[in-house]
């Protein structure tokens, strides 16, 4: 089985300031890794996935992440926030072919 | 990708009746899930909607409470009985297309009253 842990329930940033959002998983097997984004009374919505190649992976709006295989992370980053990317993003993770296990979430709260 | 209408898109209900949560995906798919959001929460999977066969359950979910039905590739519905406040969640249709990510609808705001 897999499980996603996002160590942060809340991060505060100012805008225009860099933003990293951290996600480990675990697994003993290969994974596809995913980050979404979920903005008020919204359905989610895909930022970015890890499927194979190279580690670091760019999404929309200008969020990127780094797929760490021997820290098992995938940290999300974004190197100048706005007002508008306040919302929930979750890690996810599926074994190959699999159902997601999505973490916990973490709440952007991005202010003047 | 996959667009993924769902509806109603909210509604308000009366303890002890059931709502029915239409989901429609604009192309097939092979695999269709129900997930439940409950305020301030993640997701947690209800089941998994199995094409011309019964629904996986996971742990905690059961058929009587939450049954579901995918009739074909495209189409599924997750009916919500005898409902009571502690039903009041957001529900969230999913579908994934091969072995990749996975597409939402935008959500079935549910209040039982």
């Amino acid at each position: 089985a897999q499980s996603v842990t996002q160590l942060d329930s809340q991060v505060p940033v100012f805008e225009e300031a860099p933003v990293e959002l951290r996600c480990n998983y675990s697994s003993s097997v290969s994974v596809y890794l995913f980050w979404y984004v979920q903005y008020p009374n919204q359905g989610l919505q895909l930022l970015l996935k890890y499927l194979s190649g190279s580690t670091l992976v760019k999404g929309i709006n200008g969020f990127e992440a780094e797929f760490n295989k021997s820290q098992t992370s995938f940290h999300l980053r974004k190197p100048s926030v706005h007002i508008s990317d306040t919302a929930e993003y979750f890690c996810a993770v599926s074994a190959l072919g699999s159902k997601l296990t999505f973490g916990t979430g973490t709440r952007l709260q991005v202010t003047l | 990708s996959a667009v993924i209408s769902q509806k109603p898109s909210r509604d308000i209900c009366q303890r002890g009746t059931s709502l029915t949560i239409q989901c429609q995906v604009d192309s097939q798919v092979t695999m269709m899930f129900w997930y439940r959001q409950q305020p301030g929460q993640s997701l947690t999977l209800i089941a998994t909607a199995n094409q011309g066969s019964e629904a996986t359950y996971e742990s905690g979910f059961v058929i009587d409470k939450f049954p579901i039905s995918r009739p074909n590739l495209t189409f599924s519905t997750l009916t919500v009985s005898n409902m009571s406040p502690e039903d009041s969640s957001i529900y969230l249709c999913s579908a994934q297309a091969g072995n990749t990510e996975a597409f939402f609808g935008q959500g079935t705001r549910l209040t039982v009253v």
